[in-house]
């Protein structure tokens, strides 16, 4: 149990669509990360956020992007959907802003139609 | 982009025996990390290894790292069922600490 809650599990979508990915971090944490997980690939870096502010991001097109609350809670968001998008997204905290330990949620299987 | 390559892909063993994975990468590092991940779903840290450590044990688990080879090495000895996973290497980026670059991952299965 690593204290990261992720909703919903699944979600099934049409291409061209929006969707919104809601994540729960531990108290304390004030680092998220947000991955993508293509099946059978390692995770890729979207973006990562601290202190509600975007704090890094990877090779992901605008149509990606995400919030973060003083709550600890913080949000996906894709538009205009492409089916390349299914996936597996995973949210990571961490009390700490570099690449040190990370706890994951169990993670959003996207599934773009 | 993935950082490297772990190896091997899939490894199959009976129950008691040793695993050994590696995971190679490519850019300067501040820490090494070891993930497990149950049938697709969130990554469980198993642990970490900075960039100055060569060698580290958790319980079952001891991990390597060769930083002029640029590949880490781990290790499960005495295996059981229950570790039938994949496991993913992660890389903390020295030039860029807020994010980290993962592998490709080896799935393991542990056959009774």
């Amino acid at each position: 149990e690593t204290g990261v809650t992720q909703s919903p599990t699944h979600l099934i979508k049409t291409r061209g669509q929006q969707v919104t990915l809601r994540c729960s971090s531990q108290s304390g944490h004030n680092t998220v990360s947000w991955y993508q997980q293509a099946l059978g690939q390692g995770p890729q870096f979207i973006f990562q956020y601290y202190r509600e502010e975007e704090n890094g991001r990877g090779n992901f097109p605008p149509r990606f992007s995400g919030l973060q609350f003083p709550n600890y809670s913080s949000e996906l968001n894709v538009n205009a959907l492409e089916l390349d998008d299914s996936a597996l997204y995973l949210c990571a905290s961490s009390p700490v802003q570099d690449g040190r330990v990370s706890f994951f949620g169990q993670g959003t299987r996207l599934t773009v139609v | 982009s993935q950082q490297g390559e772990e190896d091997p892909q899939a490894l199959s063993i009976q129950e008691g025996e040793n695993a050994t994975m590696n995971c190679s990468y490519k850019t300067s590092i501040n820490n090494l990390q070891w993930y497990r991940q149950n049938s697709g779903r969130g990554l469980v840290h198993l642990i970490l290894i900075r960039s100055n450590e060569r060698e580290k044990h958790s319980g079952r688990l001891r991990v390597t790292l060769d930083t002029s080879k640029k590949s880490s090495s781990l290790l499960i000895t005495a295996s059981r069922a229950a570790d039938t996973a994949s496991y993913f290497c992660a890389t903390g980026d020295a030039g860029n600490n807020r994010k980290l670059i993962w592998g490709l991952g080896t799935s393991l299965a542990v056959n009774p």
